[in-house]
């Protein structure tokens, strides 16, 4: 069965900092990779997706993600943050062929200081 | 739709009340999701249609959930004899799904069992 951790439940950054959270998967093929953000009160965006192909993603609003086959890994980076990146982040594996259903990790709180 | 409609957008109801809640998805989009997001938790899927198959239905927490999906559209999840744990954000999702795969979240129904 699939599933994804991410590790932090809070990351606090100042406004400007650069940014990484972390993501890791478990999935026997080749998976489908999903950050989606949601602001509070709203809906979940994506913000960037793998499937194959070159292993750094870029997506929306400056965020990129990097795909690690040898660490399960899918993490999300950003070298700024700015005060309107204060959301929820969630990782998201699918599987690759077939019907699929995106399974989703806990959430990570990004928490930005002026 | 320009984008995925869930109705009501907030729900309180009585403890053993039934309640339904409804998502209209992207229209063309063949698969349509349901998962439940409680207070500082993940995702967590609850059923899944695609086209005519028989729906996915592995996630309901009990048989007091049951969905359908009419028309292959609109969806109406119904919980009955609702149950205070039963408090949580509902999100639908739909997706075309293929090479270009990628859920769309509806902003969530909001219920509150009292």
């Amino acid at each position: 069965a699939q599933s994804v951790t991410q590790p932090d439940i809070h990351i606090t950054v100042s406004e400007g900092a650069s940014l990484e959270l972390r993501c890791n998967y478990s999935y026997g093929a080749t998976p489908y990779l999903f950050w989606y953000v949601q602001s509070p009160g709203q809906g979940l965006q994506l913000l960037l997706k793998y499937f194959s192909g070159d292993t750094l993603v870029q997506g929306i609003k400056g965020f990129e993600a990097e795909f690690k086959r040898s660490q399960s890994s899918f993490n999300l980076r950003k070298p700024s943050v700015h005060w309107s990146d204060a959301a929820e982040y969630f990782c998201a594996v699918g599987s690759s062929g077939g019907s699929y259903i995106p399974t989703f990790g806990r959430g990570t709180s990004l928490i930005v200081h002026p | 739709g320009a984008g995925v409609s869930q109705s009501p957008s907030n729900k309180v109801t009585e403890k053993g009340k039934d309640v339904e809640l409804r998502c209209d998805p992207i229209s063309g989009h063949t698969a349509l999701y349901w998962y439940r997001q409680s207070l500082g938790q993940g995702l967590e899927f609850l059923i899944y249609f695609q086209g005519n198959s028989a729906p996915d239905k592995s996630g309901l927490p009990s048989d007091r959930f049951s969905a359908e999906r009419t028309g292959g559209s609109v969806s109406t999840l119904t919980i009955q004899r609702t149950q205070q744990e039963d408090s949580a954000v509902y999100l639908c999702a739909s997706d075309k799904q293929g090479t270009s795969t990628e859920a769309f979240f509806g902003q969530g129904t909001r219920l509150t069992v009292v």
